[in-house]
């Protein structure tokens, strides 16, 4: 079965450290797709950074970086320097070939609070 | 980036009272929309799957006459709650995406329906 899995309910961080959310997950397909999306207060998702299952290298997306490990099967997102703003809800996901409509398989949730 | 557009933000109304809900992917054409619903603090549930020009592909639990969805074009799906009561009272949101595993979903802004 396919899922993702987010064990972190809330994390704190001091603005202008780096923070670590953890996401593993678990497909049998061989192609597939993580995301990692931030949802502000405000409510919109916002798209923050892509892996694909077979890039070699980590994804970054400016102060976001992706800790891929296909062999453990984690994607966690590591944010660095944080920012008052990153305060959000953030979920990773995972997109499979076979999903009907490449549809998105959501974790769980991490609330990160930063800390002035 | 890819922006799509979803109206209304916010929603009062009586019970039994149907409210539609249109998510327009303003500068891509997609060929799949997704219809979520989000209760405060959680992870968001799919409630359906939209083909442009075809029937709406529902997910286990969600009631089909309760929900109906249209995708008359590459680039509008309406979501109608009919005959909506209090416990419809949810935040729902859509997005869309094109075609391939690499394709992220590009969400709205997101709807706060409030039913009285």
């Amino acid at each position: 079965a396919q899922k993702i899995t987010q064990t972190q309910p809330g994390m704190f961080v001091q603005e202008k450290e780096a923070v670590t959310l953890d996401c593993t997950y678990d497909t049998s397909d061989q192609s597939y797709g993580l995301f990692w999306y931030k949802q502000p207060s405000s409510g919109e998702m916002i798209f923050l950074i892509y892996q694909g299952s077979y890039d070699e290298q980590n994804a970054t997306e400016g102060r976001y970086s992706l800790n891929f490990q296909k062999a453990r099967k984690s994607a966690n997102l590591v944010i660095s320097a944080s920012q008052l703003g990153d305060s959000a809800m953030y979920f990773c996901a995972m997109r499979n070939p076979g999903n009907q409509g490449g549809k998105l398989i959501f974790g769980q949730g991490t609330e990160l609070s930063v800390k002035p | 980036g890819a922006v799509v557009s979803q109206h209304p933000s916010w929603v009062i109304c009586k019970s039994g009272t149907s409210v539609k809900i249109e998510c327009r992917s303003l500068d891509f054409q997609a060929t799949t929309m997704f219809w979520y619903r989000q209760f405060p603090k959680q992870s968001l549930m799919l409630m359906a799957t939209s083909n442009e020009g075809s029937k709406a592909t529902y997910e286990q639990g969600v009631e089909k006459d309760k929900f109906l969805i249209n995708h008359a074009s590459l680039t509008l799906s309406t979501l109608t709650v009919t005959s909506a009561h209090p416990e419809d009272s949810s935040f729902y949101i859509c997005s869309a995406t094109g075609r391939g595993v690499a394709q992220p979903q590009h969400f709205g802004d997101g709807t706060r329906l409030s039913i009285l």
